[in-house]
């Protein structure tokens, strides 16, 4: 079975500062997607950037950016300048044949 | 022109109680989901439907009952409502395949 593992529960970044979070997923199918998705105090989820597999370019959106290392398995995003607005939860999922989310990793931005 | 909602946002009831969440899409989607999110912020898949037909039915009590009228609507009935079904709800909703899902802005149950 597919898995979704993000080993961070919690994350704290300096406002303006850069910060990464990561996810690693387990997987036999060869055809799949990724995506990170926020979840704000407002509780809701919004979809900050995806990836497919068969490409090998990393998935850009303005300040948020991945690096996607297939081989390794790893999808991990980064956030450039961070905001104060970019504090939330953070999933990591996976989707191929169903989809799987990881446990989530909480970011707390520093004034 | 919200893409999924759901009603209410707010459910607060006693225990043995039976009470509805609805869902609705209009992004022409085939294919909507349930989830529960805890307290702990896990987010477990309940039911998946695709065009109206149950395609996922996880481990949960059959207390639970999605009904699916058409493919823009998934509800979800609870019959004798439990504290342990305290919990977020959220629906959601994608294309058939590996596409993202759009998500609602989640019903919060609380069982008193």
């Amino acid at each position: 079975a597919q898995t979704v593992t993000q080993s961070q529960p919690e994350m704290s970044v300096q406002e303006a500062e850069t910060v990464t979070l990561s996810c690693t997923y387990d997987t036999s199918e060869s055809d799949y997607y990724l995506f990170w998705y926020k979840q704000p105090p407002s509780r809701q989820m919004i979809l900050v950037i995806r990836q497919e597999a068969y490409k090998q370019q990393n998935a850009t959106e303005n300040r948020f950016s991945v690096n996607f290392q297939k081989a390794a398995k790893s999808f991990s995003l980064k956030i450039s300048d961070s905001q104060l607005g970019d504090a939330a939860m953070y999933f990591c999922a996976y989707t191929g044949n169903q989809f799987y989310f990881g446990t989530g990793t909480s970011l707390t931005v520093i004034p | 022109d919200t893409a999924v909602s759901q009603t209410p946002k707010y459910l607060v009831t006693q225990m043995g109680n039976d009470k509805s969440i609805k869902c609705e899409q209009n992004l022409g989607h085939d294919t909507m989901y349930w989830y529960k999110q805890d307290s702990k912020k896990f987010l477990k898949i309940m039911f998946s439907y695709n065009n109206k037909e149950l395609i996922i039915n996880e481990t949960v009590p059959n207390r639970f009952s999605p009904k699916s009228p058409d493919k823009a609507h998934l509800n979800l009935h609870i019959n004798s409502l439990e504290l342990g079904d305290s919990a977020v709800y959220f629906c959601a909703s994608s294309l058939l395949g590996p596409y993202e899902q759009y998500f609602g802005p989640g019903t919060r149950l609380t069982v008193t």
